[in-house]
């Protein structure tokens, strides 16, 4: 009965490689987020989907594309990854009105090596 | 630009101490403002969400208050227990369709038994 769920939990891959971190959500939302946690513990948003549309996309660079395929999914795809990637990716939705709280997976966990 | 501040970043406090976790913003045009938890190595959860119209909310032993004009937020946790160590993050919405949540870097909370 997880409300927002994120896999793999951990991710440890080699740099130049591609992988992909599913999130989905039952709570019924329209809108997903991705947020990225870096050493520092700092969270900063990425991306923000609304009905399957793109609605924010903070300056990250284009190997990193999320993906939607229906609107209670919202995974993130990573090309040519580098050092500097590792971190805690953390998936959100909420509902698309501006009072709508946020809701978070657990987080995925990347090292790259 | 919106700014999130939390200082300090890391408080101490003996078991039963009431205490309020400080949170400043530069731009006071926001929809609401959240305050989440943080456990080590897991995901964020909503402890509260103040509307921009709304001065304060109550859970259990949290109060959050908000004053837009200054922008300024408190966290009030009463009788602190052991189980209150954690992360603490504000996180603010602003105006706008599309708005985006901005984090404060966190205080981390230990109460020592």
């Amino acid at each position: 009965d997880t409300a927002v769920s994120q896999t793999p939990k951990y991710l440890v891959t080699q740099m130049g490689n591609d992988k992909s971190i599913k999130c989905e959500q039952n709570l019924g939302h329209d809108t997903m987020y991705w947020y990225k946690q870096d050493s520092k513990k700092f969270l900063k948003i990425m991306f923000s989907y609304n009905n399957k549309e793109l609605i924010i996309n903070e300056t990250v660079p284009n190997r990193f594309s999320p993906k939607s395929p229906d609107k209670a999914h919202l995974n993130l795809h990573i090309n040519s990854l580098e050092l500097g990637d590792s971190a805690v990716y953390f998936c959100a939705s909420s509902q698309p009105t501006v009072s709508g709280e946020q809701f978070f997976g657990p987080g995925t966990r990347l090292t790259v090596l | 630009k919106q700014e999130v501040t939390q200082i300090p970043a890391a408080l101490s406090v003996p078991e039963g101490e009431n205490l309020v976790l400080n949170c400043s913003f530069t731009d006071s045009a926001i929809y609401n403002l959240q305050w989440f938890r943080q456990d080590p190595g897991k995901g964020l959860t909503s402890l509260l969400l103040i509307q921009s119209s709304q001065r304060e909310q109550t859970s259990g032993r949290l109060n959050a208050s908000l004053d837009k004009s200054s922008g300024r937020s408190t966290l009030y946790i009463a009788a602190s227990q052991p189980g209150d160590s954690a992360t603490y993050l504000c996180a603010v919405k602003g105006a706008g369709a599309n708005s985006k949540l901005t984090f404060g870097k966190g205080i981390t909370l230990s109460v020592r038994p």
